[in-house]
């Protein structure tokens, strides 16, 4: 069946440093990849999606490509800020019907001035 | 921007109550779905709703719960009788249609058993 998996946190790092958070997947077909990422007190937000092979996924300064070759689908950021702290979520979702999302268990990523 | 609402934020109940958790999707959306994450696991899907019925539900999703649409805007699961190991955090989530990928989440309601 398909499966997420990603990095266990939390991971801490200075403002201004590099960010990945590893996500690799399991799916049965073609599914489309996300990152959701939740502030403190709020609900799941859609952070960027890619929907097929070599698709990269970008927002705030966030980047992801769909890799199909190591089923993999890595988050990234140049440049961390201290209110990017949040847990982030890697999920996947597979066609026809998008029925399901299948989530990783979330990866909190605190940030230090 | 239109978001999905929870309420109540936190709930906590007693062994073997009824809980009601509520349940605002966006306006226009036409599918609805609950999520849960039981504190340090993965976030899981429990049922898909459409056309006032249940498309799709998980192994988990058995007879002590239950979905609605009482009106037109609120979506609510209901569990009959809670156990401990239904304390965790369930997640409202919605979309327009099925050729959209992307589903849209509330900020969750904590579940607490004791």
């Amino acid at each position: 069946g398909d499966s997420v998996t990603q990095m266990e946190g939390p991971v801490t790092l200075s403002e201004e440093a590099f960010l990945t958070i590893n996500c690799t997947y399991t799916a049965t077909g073609y599914p489309s990849l996300f990152w959701y990422v939740q502030y403190p007190g709020e609900g799941l937000q859609l952070l960027l999606k890619a929907t097929k092979a070599d698709d990269k996924g970008s927002n705030k300064g966030f980047e992801a490509t769909y890799r199909k070759e190591t089923t993999s689908f890595h988050l990234e950021k140049g440049s961390v800020q201290v209110s990017d702290s949040a847990v982030y979520f890697c999920a996947l979702s597979e066609p026809p019907g998008f029925n399901k999302f299948y989530f990783g268990s979330g990866t909190k990523l605190n940030v230090k001035p | 921007e239109p978001e999905v609402t929870q309420t109540p934020s936190h709930q906590v109940t007693q062994m073997g109550q009824e809980v009601i958790l509520r349940c605002v999707p966006i306006s226009n959306h036409l599918y609805f779905y609950w999520y849960r994450q039981i504190l340090g696991q993965k976030v899981e899907f429990l049922v898909s709703f459409y056309n006032n019925e249940i498309s799709e539900k998980s192994e988990i999703f058995d007879d002590q719960f239950s979905v609605e649409r009482p009106d037109g805007s609120n979506f609510t699961l209901k569990i009959r009788s809670t156990k401990l190991e239904d304390s965790a955090m369930y997640f409202c989530a919605s979309n327009r249609d099925r050729s959209t990928d992307t589903q849209y989440f509330g900020p969750g309601t904590r579940l607490t058993v004791l």
